[in-house]
């Protein structure tokens, strides 16, 4: 079955302590990106990568790391976390190109307290 | 930067009512995305509009991109509490290849 496969989907830490979001996908896909969800806000864009090797900022990205050392994989770190990094976040996939649709995991609604 | 706005935030209509939510971009699209997340879940791809004053349906629902592809709609007829959701437009601007900017969403409530 094509997916997109997050973990954790819930996690509560505290400030300061370094943890990443993993994201998984088994449909090939070159471009995977990193969204959060934020009340009024709607979708947010992190990080986005093209393809193995090559990421990039997104509209939000003080605070977060990614990296793409394999093409199914797009863990997202958060070196030091703090309060207002608190929301729900999506990893989504496609094929690279403007005409094709994407896919989104499950989500991480992440508390940082 | 690229913005896309999206109206209303929120709608609360009886079952049966009609529902129509808005986007609007500050630069020209070259194609356009609306997506629906059920309550708890995930975005999930609905269609996807590329012409200018193109128009797509699917059974009660009627999508539209503007003829300067800047604006989009999403029109439901007779709503159904399956509506129930938040509906999201998502645009890809000229010249930015994969990034899409996603809309603010529109909350959709639907009681009997």
């Amino acid at each position: 079955e094509a997916q997109v496969t997050q973990n954790p989907r819930y996690l509560i830490t505290v400030t300061g302590k370094k943890l990443t979001v993993t994201c998984s996908q088994n449909m090939n896909h070159e471009y995977m990106s990193w969204y959060r969800q934020d009340p009024g806000l709607g979708l947010r864009q992190i990080y986005y990568s093209m393809n193995v090797e090559v990421t990039d900022k997104g509209d939000v990205p003080e605070g977060y790391k990614v990296s793409r050392k394999e093409k199914r994989n797009f863990p997202l770190i958060l070196e030091s976390p703090s309060p207002n990094q608190t929301s729900l976040y999506f990893c989504a996939s496609s094929f690279a190109g403007t005409e094709l649709l994407t896919f989104f995991g499950q989500g991480t609604r992440l508390t940082v307290v | 930067g690229q913005q896309v706005m999206q109206i209303p935030q929120y709608q609360h209509v009886q079952e049966g009512e009609d529902f129509t939510t808005y986007c609007n971009s500050s630069t020209t699209l070259s194609n356009i995305q609306w997506y629906k997340q059920r309550p708890g879940g995930h975005p999930v791809f609905l269609i996807q509009l590329v012409k200018s004053g193109e128009v797509k349906k699917q059974k009660r629902l009627t999508f539209q991109f503007g003829e300067a592809k800047k604006n989009s709609s999403l029109h439901i007829t007779a709503t159904q509490t399956t509506d129930v959701g938040t509906y999201f437009c998502a645009g890809r601007h000229t010249g930015t290849a994969s990034k899409l900017t996603f809309g603010t969403g529109t909350r959709l409530q639907v009681t009997l």
